[in-house]
């Protein structure tokens, strides 16, 4: 069964370093999101990403995220200077078509800035 | 008012009990339902998507009624492999998955 690959696992950082969490989707997918989730709270939307551009964001995606999708292949999620509430895990998902299409995530990468 | 609101949970249920999560969303103009499991720091992974006509699969049965915008999962038969999270999820058109906060499932032997 086809799945979304993210990585790192895990990745330890310090605040106000910049981080770049990867993820390859699904080959004929053509929408892509993250999302994160902080221990213990809701899965929260975070951006979605459809014909090589930003097709909406949340309040959460401020001026310290991006998104790119580089090759054609990966999709990352930069974050330019990590604060401590960014600590979460982040799922990356993509889907084939939206609407009543359920969405395929990543096993996540856990974001813990110290 | 939360967009999607779940029971809170933990159940806790004895191996073959049945058990149903309910599901309440606000926003009328939401499209797609679906309910999502989630394991222990694992990613969410689709369970089954619910239909107004209600759908079935096997000891798993979804109900959606768009009028009161409520959504209902009820597991029949429950073994000790079905505790985990229990995600509400909707979708409206242009938009995105939104999650509730899920109810947590503990079947016990």
């Amino acid at each position: 069964e086809p799945e979304v690959t993210q990585t790192p696992s895990h990745q330890v950082t310090q605040m106000g370093q910049e981080v770049i969490l990867r993820c390859v989707p699904i080959s004929n997918h053509l929408y892509f999101y993250w999302y994160r989730q902080i221990l213990g709270q809701k899965v929260e939307f975070l951006v979605s990403f459809y014909n090589n551009e930003i097709s909406e964001k949340s309040e959460i995606f401020d001026d310290q995220f991006s998104v790119e999708r580089p090759d054609g292949s990966n999709f990352t999620l930069k974050i330019r200077s990590t604060k401590l509430e960014d600590s979460a895990m982040y799922f990356c998902a993509s889907t084939v078509r939206t609407g009543d299409y359920g969405y395929t995530f990543g096993s996540g990468t856990r974001l813990t800035v110290v | 008012r939360k967009e999607v609101e779940q029971d809170p949970g933990p159940f806790n249920v004895p191996e073959g009990a049945t058990v149903a999560f309910n599901c309440t969303y606000s926003n009328s103009a939401s499209q797609s339902f679906f309910w999502y499991r989630q394991d222990c720091r694992k990613e969410p992974k689709l369970l089954m998507s619910v239909y107004s006509s209600g759908n079935e699969d096997g000891r798993f049965t979804a109900q959606l009624n768009r009028a009161s915008q409520y959504i209902s999962l009820l597991i029949r038969d429950s073994k000790l492999s079905d505790s985990a999270t229990y995600l509400c999820v909707v979708w409206r058109q242009g938009g995105k998955l939104i999650f509730g906060q899920g109810t947590e499932l503990s079947v016990k032997p």
